[in-house]
C-alpha cells in the first residue's frame, strides 16, 4: 500500500515548455487535489476533483489544466511553464467525496523549477 | 471569508521542552480544523482535527490542541518535545460545503535544541 505516489520528483523546465504531473492512490479514496506551496503562503488549492469525472478549480487555478483519469489517477498539466509556476506541487485524496471536513493524504510532493 | 494565521514563522526550542504552536482563524461559525505536519522533503501528514464535541483533541505522537471559540484559537500542544518532532506544522481551517473551502496557514517551522 503506497498511499499517494507523484511523478517525477524534480523537474526543470524552460519557459514556455509543458508538463504533465503525474499522481496515483491506491487507497480507493473519491476525492483528489492538487496544491502548490510556495514559502511563507502555505498550501494553495489548485484544483480538485471531488469524485471521479468531475473536477473543479480551487484558488489558484490559472495556467493549469487537470484530467481526472480514473478513481486512482490525476493528473496536473502546464501548458506553458511561466518563472511564477516554480513551486512545489502536493497532489492529495480523501475518502468521502468533497467537503471540508476530510483528512487529506499528500505525496511526497514534485518540486518544480521554470527558468 | 474564512482565513487561517500562524503568527510564528520559526520557533525553537531545547529537546524535553513543552511546545505550543498557535493558530488563530476566522470563520462565522464553528469550523472543522486540522493540524497537519511536514517533515524535510515530504507530505503533509495530519495530526489532530476538531470538528465538534470535547475541545481539547488528541492526535498522534503525542500533540493534543485545543479549540477555544471565544479566541478563534486552535493551538498545538506538546509537553514534551523529541528531536524527531523538528518539522512545519500546518493550521488548516476548513468551512461551507466544498473541499476548496479548506485553508492552510502559512506554516511554523519547529527547530529542536539538543
Amino acid at each position: 500500500n503506497a498511499g499517494v505516489t507523484q511523478t517525477p520528483k524534480f523537474q526543470v523546465l524552460k519557459t514556455g515548455q509543458s508538463m504533465t504531473l503525474q499522481c496515483a492512490q491506491d487507497m480507493n479514496h473519491n476525492s483528489m487535489y492538487w496544491y502548490r506551496q510556495d514559502p511563507g503562503m502555505g498550501l494553495r488549492l489548485i484544483y480538485y476533483s471531488a469524485s471521479e469525472g468531475t473536477t473543479d478549480k480551487g484558488e489558484v487555478p490559472n495556467g493549469y489544466n487537470v484530467s481526472r483519469l480514473n478513481k486512482r489517477e490525476f493528473s496536473l498539466r502546464l501548458e506553458s511553464a511561466a518563472p511564477s509556476q516554480t513551486s512545489v506541487y502536493f497532489c492529495a485524496s480523501s475518502e468521502m467525496v468533497g467537503g471540508p471536513r476530510e483528512t487529506q493524504y499528500f505525496g511526497p510532493g514534485t518540486r518544480l523549477l521554470v527558468l | 471569508a474564512q482565513s487561517v494565521t500562524q503568527p510564528d514563522i520559526h520557533i525553537t526550542v531545547s529537546e524535553g521542552a513543552s511546545l505550543e504552536l498557535r493558530c488563530n482563524y476566522s470563520y462565522g461559525a464553528t469550523p472543522y480544523l486540522f493540524w497537519y505536519v511536514q517533515s524535510p522533503g515530504q507530505g503533509l501528514q495530519l495530526l489532530l482535527k476538531y470538528f465538534s464535541g470535547d475541545t481539547l483533541v488528541q492526535g498522534i505522537k503525542g500533540f493534543e490542541a485545543e479549540f477555544k471559540r471565544s479566541q478563534s484559537s486552535f493551538n498545538l500542544r506538546k509537553p514534551s518535545v523529541h528531536w524527531s518532532d523538528a518539522a512545519e506544522y500546518f493550521c488548516a481551517v476548513g468551512a461551507g460545503s466544498s473541499a476548496s473551502k479548506i485553508i492552510f496557514g502559512s506554516g511554523t517551522r519547529l527547530s529542536i535544541r539538543p
